[in-house]
Protein backbone atom coordinates (compact mmCIF):
# COMPACT_ATOMS: atom_id res chain seq x y z
CA UNK A 1 0.00 0.00 0.00
CA UNK A 2 1.33 3.57 -0.92
CA UNK A 3 -0.64 5.45 1.61
CA UNK A 4 -3.30 7.44 0.87
CA UNK A 5 -4.28 8.31 -2.42
CA UNK A 6 -6.56 11.53 -3.51
CA UNK A 7 -7.71 12.35 -6.61
CA UNK A 8 -7.49 14.70 -8.58
CA UNK A 9 -4.14 16.37 -7.35
CA UNK A 10 -5.40 20.25 -9.13
CA UNK A 11 -9.03 20.66 -10.30
CA UNK A 12 -10.05 24.36 -12.20
CA UNK A 13 -13.58 24.89 -12.09
CA UNK A 14 -15.74 28.14 -12.91
CA UNK A 15 -18.25 29.31 -10.34
CA UNK A 16 -21.54 27.56 -10.49
CA UNK A 17 -20.02 24.45 -11.00
CA UNK A 18 -20.10 21.24 -9.53
CA UNK A 19 -16.86 19.23 -8.33
CA UNK A 20 -16.28 15.86 -7.02
CA UNK A 21 -12.47 14.79 -5.60
CA UNK A 22 -11.99 11.18 -4.39
CA UNK A 23 -9.82 9.99 -1.63
CA UNK A 24 -8.71 6.16 -1.24
CA UNK A 25 -7.21 5.86 2.31
CA UNK A 26 -4.73 3.13 3.31
CA UNK A 27 -6.81 -0.03 2.75
CA UNK A 28 -6.71 -1.45 6.46
CA UNK A 29 -7.62 2.23 8.06
CA UNK A 30 -11.87 2.13 9.24
CA UNK A 31 -11.48 5.78 9.91
CA UNK A 32 -11.47 8.56 7.01
CA UNK A 33 -10.97 12.41 7.58
CA UNK A 34 -11.64 14.94 5.17
CA UNK A 35 -9.56 18.58 6.11
CA UNK A 36 -10.07 21.92 3.76
CA UNK A 37 -6.54 24.13 4.15
CA UNK A 38 -6.55 27.88 2.85
CA UNK A 39 -2.75 29.69 1.81
CA UNK A 40 -0.98 30.67 4.87
CA UNK A 41 -3.22 28.37 7.68
CA UNK A 42 -3.37 24.94 8.99
CA UNK A 43 -5.93 22.36 8.32
CA UNK A 44 -9.32 22.89 8.82
CA UNK A 45 -11.73 19.71 10.40
CA UNK A 46 -14.57 18.97 7.64
CA UNK A 47 -15.72 15.80 8.63
CA UNK A 48 -14.48 12.24 9.70
CA UNK A 49 -16.15 8.93 8.91
CA UNK A 50 -15.55 5.73 10.83
CA UNK A 51 -16.33 2.66 8.05
CA UNK A 52 -19.53 3.91 6.35
CA UNK A 53 -20.64 5.94 8.41
CA UNK A 54 -20.03 9.96 9.04
CA UNK A 55 -19.65 10.20 12.90
CA UNK A 56 -18.56 14.19 12.84
CA UNK A 57 -19.36 17.24 10.74
CA UNK A 58 -17.37 20.51 11.19
CA UNK A 59 -20.05 23.64 10.57
CA UNK A 60 -17.84 24.75 7.94
CA UNK A 61 -19.40 21.92 5.97
CA UNK A 62 -22.14 23.90 4.53
CA UNK A 63 -25.11 22.42 2.62
CA UNK A 64 -23.17 22.82 -0.56
CA UNK A 65 -20.96 20.09 0.39
CA UNK A 66 -21.30 16.40 0.83
CA UNK A 67 -19.00 14.01 1.73
CA UNK A 68 -19.95 9.94 1.65
CA UNK A 69 -17.94 6.46 2.14
CA UNK A 70 -20.22 4.28 0.61
CA UNK A 71 -18.67 0.81 1.12
CA UNK A 72 -16.50 1.85 4.29
CA UNK A 73 -13.26 1.80 1.37
CA UNK A 74 -12.65 5.20 -0.90
CA UNK A 75 -14.62 8.07 0.14
CA UNK A 76 -16.02 11.17 -2.12
CA UNK A 77 -16.84 15.33 -1.48
CA UNK A 78 -18.73 16.80 -3.18
CA UNK A 79 -18.96 20.78 -3.54
CA UNK A 80 -22.25 22.22 -5.11
CA UNK A 81 -22.51 25.27 -7.18
CA UNK A 82 -18.74 26.06 -6.45
CA UNK A 83 -18.07 29.86 -5.04
CA UNK A 84 -14.53 31.54 -5.30
CA UNK A 85 -14.52 31.40 -1.63
CA UNK A 86 -14.08 27.45 -1.34
CA UNK A 87 -10.84 27.69 -3.31
CA UNK A 88 -8.16 25.74 -1.14
CA UNK A 89 -6.58 22.75 -0.96
CA UNK A 90 -8.67 19.40 0.08
CA UNK A 91 -6.98 16.99 2.23
CA UNK A 92 -7.64 13.66 3.15
CA UNK A 93 -6.47 11.52 5.72
CA UNK A 94 -6.88 7.93 7.16
CA UNK A 95 -6.10 5.85 10.67
CA UNK A 96 -6.70 2.31 12.50
CA UNK A 97 -9.67 2.83 15.47
CA UNK A 98 -7.02 0.40 17.98
CA UNK A 99 -3.29 2.38 17.23
CA UNK A 100 -3.51 5.75 18.19
CA UNK A 101 0.06 7.30 15.68
CA UNK A 102 -1.41 9.95 13.92
CA UNK A 103 -3.22 10.26 10.72
CA UNK A 104 -1.86 9.48 7.58
CA UNK A 105 -2.36 12.34 5.18
CA UNK A 106 -2.49 12.30 1.41
CA UNK A 107 -1.36 15.27 -0.77
CA UNK A 108 -4.31 16.73 -1.40
CA UNK A 109 -6.42 18.40 -3.93
CA UNK A 110 -5.75 21.76 -5.13
CA UNK A 111 -9.31 23.52 -5.91
CA UNK A 112 -9.13 26.43 -7.96
CA UNK A 113 -12.84 27.99 -8.64
CA UNK A 114 -12.27 30.94 -11.00
CA UNK B 1 -9.52 27.53 18.47
CA UNK B 2 -6.29 26.26 18.48
CA UNK B 3 -5.26 25.19 22.27
CA UNK B 4 -1.56 26.19 21.41
CA UNK B 5 0.97 29.25 20.62
CA UNK B 6 4.05 28.48 18.69
CA UNK B 7 6.42 30.84 17.25
CA UNK B 8 5.92 31.71 13.66
CA UNK B 9 9.19 31.06 12.21
CA UNK B 10 12.91 29.66 13.42
CA UNK B 11 16.06 28.95 11.55
CA UNK B 12 18.47 26.46 12.31
CA UNK B 13 21.32 25.36 10.72
CA UNK B 14 21.69 21.95 9.29
CA UNK B 15 23.22 19.48 11.30
CA UNK B 16 22.50 21.41 14.62
CA UNK B 17 19.46 20.42 16.52
CA UNK B 18 16.31 22.25 15.87
CA UNK B 19 14.26 22.78 19.24
CA UNK B 20 10.98 23.72 18.15
CA UNK B 21 8.72 25.16 21.23
CA UNK B 22 4.98 24.67 22.37
CA UNK B 23 2.97 26.43 24.84
CA UNK B 24 -0.58 24.62 25.83
CA UNK B 25 -1.50 26.24 29.04
CA UNK B 26 -4.96 25.28 29.34
CA UNK B 27 -4.14 21.63 28.24
CA UNK B 28 -6.27 19.27 30.21
CA UNK B 29 -5.18 15.87 31.96
CA UNK B 30 -7.10 13.44 28.90
CA UNK B 31 -5.34 15.65 26.25
CA UNK B 32 -2.21 14.54 24.45
CA UNK B 33 0.63 16.76 22.64
CA UNK B 34 0.93 15.60 18.84
CA UNK B 35 3.05 16.83 16.80
CA UNK B 36 2.41 16.93 12.75
CA UNK B 37 4.83 18.42 10.21
CA UNK B 38 3.89 19.90 6.33
CA UNK B 39 6.37 20.22 3.76
CA UNK B 40 5.77 22.22 0.69
CA UNK B 41 2.52 20.89 -1.44
CA UNK B 42 2.00 18.04 0.49
CA UNK B 43 -0.11 17.14 3.57
CA UNK B 44 0.69 16.93 7.19
CA UNK B 45 2.99 14.31 8.21
CA UNK B 46 2.54 12.71 11.57
CA UNK B 47 5.95 13.19 13.74
CA UNK B 48 5.31 11.96 17.77
CA UNK B 49 3.01 12.63 20.13
CA UNK B 50 3.19 11.97 23.79
CA UNK B 51 1.03 12.35 27.12
CA UNK B 52 3.36 13.21 29.58
CA UNK B 53 6.96 11.33 29.90
CA UNK B 54 9.27 12.21 27.30
CA UNK B 55 8.83 10.28 23.99
CA UNK B 56 11.59 9.59 21.29
CA UNK B 57 11.36 7.38 17.83
CA UNK B 58 12.94 7.43 14.53
CA UNK B 59 12.20 11.56 13.23
CA UNK B 60 12.35 13.40 16.66
CA UNK B 61 12.04 13.84 20.65
CA UNK B 62 9.25 15.50 22.37
CA UNK B 63 10.02 16.69 25.52
CA UNK B 64 6.89 17.59 27.84
CA UNK B 65 7.27 19.48 31.09
CA UNK B 66 6.21 18.25 34.31
CA UNK B 67 3.18 20.59 34.30
CA UNK B 68 1.99 19.65 30.83
CA UNK B 69 2.09 23.13 30.03
CA UNK B 70 4.80 23.59 27.26
CA UNK B 71 6.55 20.82 25.16
CA UNK B 72 9.52 21.11 23.11
CA UNK B 73 9.87 19.09 20.08
CA UNK B 74 13.64 17.92 19.36
CA UNK B 75 14.89 17.29 15.49
CA UNK B 76 18.57 15.98 16.75
CA UNK B 77 20.75 16.93 13.60
CA UNK B 78 18.46 18.74 11.39
CA UNK B 79 18.62 18.55 7.40
CA UNK B 80 17.34 20.45 4.87
CA UNK B 81 14.93 18.36 4.19
CA UNK B 82 13.27 19.30 7.53
CA UNK B 83 12.47 22.64 6.55
CA UNK B 84 8.48 22.51 6.59
CA UNK B 85 5.71 23.76 8.83
CA UNK B 86 5.68 21.70 11.82
CA UNK B 87 2.87 22.14 14.06
CA UNK B 88 1.79 21.60 17.83
CA UNK B 89 -1.83 20.24 18.15
CA UNK B 90 -3.22 18.96 21.83
CA UNK B 91 -5.96 16.45 21.62
CA UNK B 92 -8.12 14.55 24.00
CA UNK B 93 -7.05 10.73 24.60
CA UNK B 94 -10.43 9.24 24.45
CA UNK B 95 -10.78 9.25 20.88
CA UNK B 96 -14.88 7.52 20.74
CA UNK B 97 -16.19 8.73 23.41
CA UNK B 98 -17.95 12.66 22.80
CA UNK B 99 -19.55 12.99 25.96
CA UNK B 100 -16.06 13.05 27.87
CA UNK B 101 -14.80 15.82 24.99
CA UNK B 102 -13.65 13.42 22.09
CA UNK B 103 -13.50 13.84 18.68
CA UNK B 104 -11.46 12.77 16.07
CA UNK B 105 -11.08 16.35 14.85
CA UNK B 106 -7.07 18.21 15.06
CA UNK B 107 -7.47 21.60 15.37
CA UNK B 108 -4.12 22.79 13.44
CA UNK B 109 -3.10 26.18 14.29
CA UNK B 110 -0.60 28.03 12.15
CA UNK B 111 2.55 26.19 13.54
CA UNK B 112 6.04 27.13 13.26
CA UNK B 113 8.11 27.29 9.86
CA UNK B 114 11.12 26.15 10.19
CA UNK B 115 14.34 27.02 8.23
CA UNK B 116 17.45 24.72 8.12
CA UNK B 117 20.13 26.61 6.57
CA UNK B 118 23.18 25.08 4.60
Amino acid sequence: DTGVSQNPRHKITKRGQNVTFRCDPISEHNRLYWYRQTLGQGPEFLTYFQNEAQLEKSRLLSDRFSAERPKGSFSTLEIQRTEQGDSAMYLCASSLDHRDTGYTFGSGTRLTVV
Amino acid sequence: DAKTTQPPSMDCAEGRAANLPCNHSTISGNEYVYWYRQIHSQGPQYIIHGLKNNETNEMASLIITEDRKSSTLILPHATLRDTAVYYCIVRVADRGTRSQGGSEKLVFGKGTKLTVNP
